[in-house]
């Protein structure tokens, strides 16, 4: 699997909109980009996967450039239930989600009241 | 609740000792993960079954360690003769066998070990 490179750490506003960046420069054309959290003394979680275009769903937003080469999860209001390690993940070819998950460190999202 | 659940949560024990883990995923998932993750880390991948056939294995996983899915179902994942670099949490996780590109990982809340 590719590499991901994320921010050790961000910091928001509670109620505000988080951009949570990821870059993945060497990223192959069937590389599926999944983002998993992992709250506070608890297993990961998934919150969202996209290949190449915009993808919403309830948790989150995930925009991708257009060369792929980058991608950013937003979530559109923080709140503090949302204070966690967020990870980006590549995972390649049509049968790789059935692969195991290769995590990096992540992005640990502190939210402030 | 239905979700992957792992006994025990904590585990404190003394250098040489063999532990045991137990990780019950979601009913009628018939992948099953194992993890570990220490302090400041992303989870690092140890093993995976697809029903009780063990698919892989990380070079991670030492010749101290052992994993079993005997009937398909839970998994037990074995440490023996326990050294100090194996306190880490281990993560269990479980998902559909299913064509396609979510193949969402469910994971349990983890087992804390320390090793004294």
């Amino acid at each position: 699997d590719a590499k991901t490179t994320q921010p050790n750490s961000m910091e928001s506003n509670e109620e505000e909109p988080v951009h949570l960046p990821c870059n993945h420069s060497t990223i192959s054309g069937t590389d599926y980009i999944h983002w998993y959290r992992q709250l506070p003394s608890q297993g990961p979680e998934y919150v969202i996967h996209g290949l190449t275009s915009n993808v919403n769903n309830r948790m989150a937003s995930l925009a991708i450039a257009e060369d792929r080469k980058s991608s950013t999860l937003i979530l559109h209001r923080a709140t503090l239930r949302d204070a966690a390690v967020y990870y980006c993940i590549l995972r390649g070819g049509r049968n790789s989600g059935n692969t195991p998950l290769v995590f990096g460190k992540g992005t640990r999202l502190s939210v402030i009241a | 609740d239905t979700g992957v659940s792992q006994d025990p949560r904590h585990k404190i024990t003394k250098r040489g000792q063999n532990v045991t883990f137990r990780c019950d995923p979601i009913s009628e998932h018939n992948r099953l993960y194992w993890y570990r993750q220490t302090l400041g880390q992303g989870p690092e991948f140890l093993t995976y079954f697809q029903n009780e056939a063990q698919l892989e294995k990380s070079r991670l996983l030492s010749d101290r360690f052992s994993a079993e899915r005997p009937k398909g179902s839970f998994s037990t994942l074995e440490i023996q003769r326990t050294e100090q670099g194996d306190s880490a949490m281990y993560l269990c996780a479980s998902s559909r066998r299913e064509e396609g590109y979510k193949n969402e990982q469910f994971f349990g809340p983890g087992t804390r070990l320390t090793v004294l």
